[in-house]
């Protein structure tokens, strides 16, 4: 069925590097890409999302990136930091009747930060 | 504000009793939801509430009954609870049009035994 997933369940970085971390999706009617991150013992907490039919949105410190040949998101961390580590979650959201739908989620990939 | 609570935080039930978390949120949002995060998985939605008096189900709502009086409140309902049901329990809120950003409780850690 379709579904939300991502290639890697761990990540580890260096602290101060930059941090990528991917999903692939199967559905392409999907209207809404969006990332959570999820710290030890919390809920989730939105970072960013980006509609379908753009291919790059900016935030603080973060940029998501959506390649809709492949079906492939990611999440650039920038300078990644401790308090970064954390479970990292997409997710996507179609459309109903003009206004957003219920999300579905991926699996996570735990980014851990070595000092 | 408070954002979302949840209580309890933990809960150990034996097969067959019943019981309800709590979730209220003080943010006025209409929409509501509740999801279970099993270990190492993504979450999957159990109910939602678009507004007092309306819910709907979600992927997976069997073994669960939510209702909602209030725009603040939005409790779940265990009836018969089953070792299935050993999940993390979440409640999240969002504005009626912006459900990409969802507001989250700290979770109920939930054990049947």
């Amino acid at each position: 069925g379709e579904s939300v997933g991502l290639h890697l369940p761990t990540l580890s970085v260096q602290e101060g590097d930059n941090s990528i971390i991917n999903c692939a999706y199967s559905n392409s009617a999907s209207d809404y890409f969006i990332w959570y991150k999820q710290e030890s013992g919390k809920g989730p907490q939105f970072i960013i999302d980006i509609r379908s039919n753009m291919d790059k949105r900016q935030g603080q410190r973060v940029t998501v990136l959506l390649n809709k040949t492949v079906k492939h998101l990611s999440l650039q961390i920038a300078a990644t930091q401790p308090g970064d580590s954390a479970v990292y979650f997409c997710a996507e959201n179609k459309e109903t009747e003009g206004s957003q739908g219920n999300l579905i989620f991926g699996k996570g990939t735990k980014l851990s930060v070595k000092p | 504000n408070a954002g979302v609570t949840q209580t309890p935080k933990f809960r150990i039930l034996k097969i067959g009793q019943s019981m309800t978390l709590q979730c209220t949120q003080d943010m006025n949002h209409n929409y509501m939801y509740w999801y279970r995060q099993d270990p190492g998985m993504g979450l999957k939605l159990i109910y939602y509430s678009v507004g007092a008096g309306i819910t709907d189900k979600g992927e997976v709502p069997n073994g669960y009954n939510v209702s909602r009086s209030t725009t603040e409140d939005f409790p779940l309902r265990l009836e018969l609870a089953a070792p299935s049901q050993t999940s993390v329990y979440f409640c999240a809120s969002s504005y009626g049009v912006r459900n990409n950003e969802q507001f989250f409780g700290p979770g109920t850690r939930l054990t049947v035994l």
